[in-house]
């Protein structure tokens, strides 16, 4: 199976800031890559996928980058309501699988 | 307006059984893989199963394999996860979803495996 690695598993962040959010694969998945957010109690929501394509309707102060192995959510000055649980998933091979997410905290 | 509803947790002693149900609405089922996710208590997403649209193609995570079965009725417009022998470890809360192909995803019907 196919590992993704988010760390650190916590950041801290004000808002207005600009937060990168790294996630690592075990082995290419080209950009077979999402990045979901999920708030407490609710089900994730996709943010990005094909590594840096913007879900419709996400504002675009989210972005994506990276391929192969390496890849990053940026978030550029955070709102409120952008603290959350971020997820990373790699979709190129089954079974598919999640970062253990990365919670981003008002600091 | 699409959607999808699950039902169907609860409380079950180890060894066993549930089924999971998730109705879909607003949109043309059979068009879709669906799939289930599962998330345990305070942690992360773990993918669980997928079935392709017509029912004729399946796969499983090697956690759930012989264990849990996922079909679907299209004339209900309903997927279905029927699962066995059940342990601890299964507690979870569990979304079905229309995973990225015009991603969306249910509110999740918790499961509690416990005696």
């Amino acid at each position: 199976d196919i590992q993704m690695t988010q760390s650190p598993s916590t950041l801290s962040a004000s808002v207005g800031d600009s937060v990168t959010i790294p996630c690592r694969a075990s082995q290419s998945i080209s950009s077979s890559l999402a990045w979901y957010q999920q708030k407490p109690g609710k089900a994730p929501k996709l943010l990005i996928y094909k590594a840096s394509t913007l879900e419709s309707g996400v504002p675009s102060r989210f972005s994506g980058s990276g391929s192969g192995t390496e890849f990053t959510l940026t978030i550029s000055s955070l709102q409120p309501g952008d603290f959350a649980t971020y997820y990373c998933q790699q979709y190129n091979t089954y079974p598919l699988t999640f970062g253990q997410g990365t919670k981003l905290e008002i600091k | 307006e699409e959607s999808l509803v699950e039902s169907g947790g609860g409380l079950v002693q180890p060894g066993g059984s549930l089924r999971l149900s998730c109705v879909a609405s607003g949109f043309t089922f059979s068009n879709y893989w669906m799939h289930w996710v599962r998330q345990a208590p305070g942690k992360g997403l773990v993918w669980v199963s997928r079935i392709r649209g017509d029912g004729s193609s399946t796969t499983y995570a090697d956690s759930v394999k012989g264990r849990f079965t996922i079909s679907r009725d299209n004339a209900k417009n309903t997927v279905y996860l029927q699962m066995n022998s059940l342990r601890a470890e299964d507690t979870a809360v569990y979304y079905c979803t229309r995973l990225l192909d015009r991603d969306m995803w249910g509110q999740g019907t918790l499961v509690t495996v416990s005696s």
